[in-house]
């Protein structure tokens, strides 16, 4: 079975600031990772996911998260955020076989001006 | 427009009083799924399904069932709905069978249950 930790519940950032939202999991099997973000009353959107390959994946609106099997992460990053990247993000997982995907607890992002 | 569509969007109703969400999906997608949104937990997966006639067990089925009659449906059947079962409801679909397939979701239906 797999499980997925976000490490920040709420991570506050001004404007322009780089942005870095932590994703860890644990699995004994291959997976796929992924990043979804959620705006306030709309469903989720995929950002961007790894499957195989490069550990750097490039997503829309400017992220990029990095694959790293060593440490069971998968972290978000972004060199500079809008005021329109307040949103939570949620990282989730799943193994190769497909069916279930487990997502984390998610994290609220709230950029500042 | 390719779409996931849920109804109702909002719901209020009392315990024991059978309700269902509908779920449908314009993409032709094999893979469909419910989520439950709850806050400090993420969403967790109810139930799944491959293909039609196929479904399966997520992690929190207790209390929901689910039926998938036709590729474009998922609905979603709470038979006695209790007060643990507010919350905010996602469906989503996906092209494959696999889930390397991004997920499409649903605009989400808020269910209280009084």
């Amino acid at each position: 079975a797999q499980s997925v930790t976000q490490l920040d519940s709420q991570v506050p950032v001004f404007e322009e600031a780089p942005v870095e939202l932590r994703c860890n999991y644990s699995s004994s099997v291959s997976v796929y990772l992924f990043w979804y973000v959620q705006y306030p009353n709309q469903g989720l959107q995929l950002l961007l996911k790894y499957l195989s390959g490069s550990t750097l994946v490039k997503g829309i609106n400017g992220f990029e998260a990095e694959f790293n099997k060593s440490q069971t992460s998968f972290h978000l990053r972004k060199p500079s955020v809008h005021i329109s990247d307040t949103a939570e993000y949620f990282c989730a997982v799943s193994d190769i076989w497909g069916g279930k995907l487990i997502f984390g607890q998610g994290t609220e992002l709230s950029v500042k001006p | 427009e390719a779409q996931v569509t849920q109804n109702p969007r909002y719901l209020i109703t009392v315990t024991g009083k059978k309700l269902t969400v509908t779920c449908s999906q314009n993409m032709n997608h094999e893979y469909m799924s419910w989520y439950r949104q709850d806050p400090g937990l993420g969403l967790r997966q109810i139930y799944y399904s491959m293909n039609v006639e196929v479904t399966d067990k997520g992690d929190v089925p207790e209390g929901y069932k689910v039926s998938r009659k036709e590729k474009r449906n998922f609905p979603l059947i709470l038979e006695s709905p209790s007060p643990n079962q507010t919350s905010l409801y996602f469906c989503a679909s996906s092209p494959e069978r696999n889930s390397n397939q991004p997920q499409h979701f649903g605009d989400g239906t808020r269910l209280s249950i009084l």
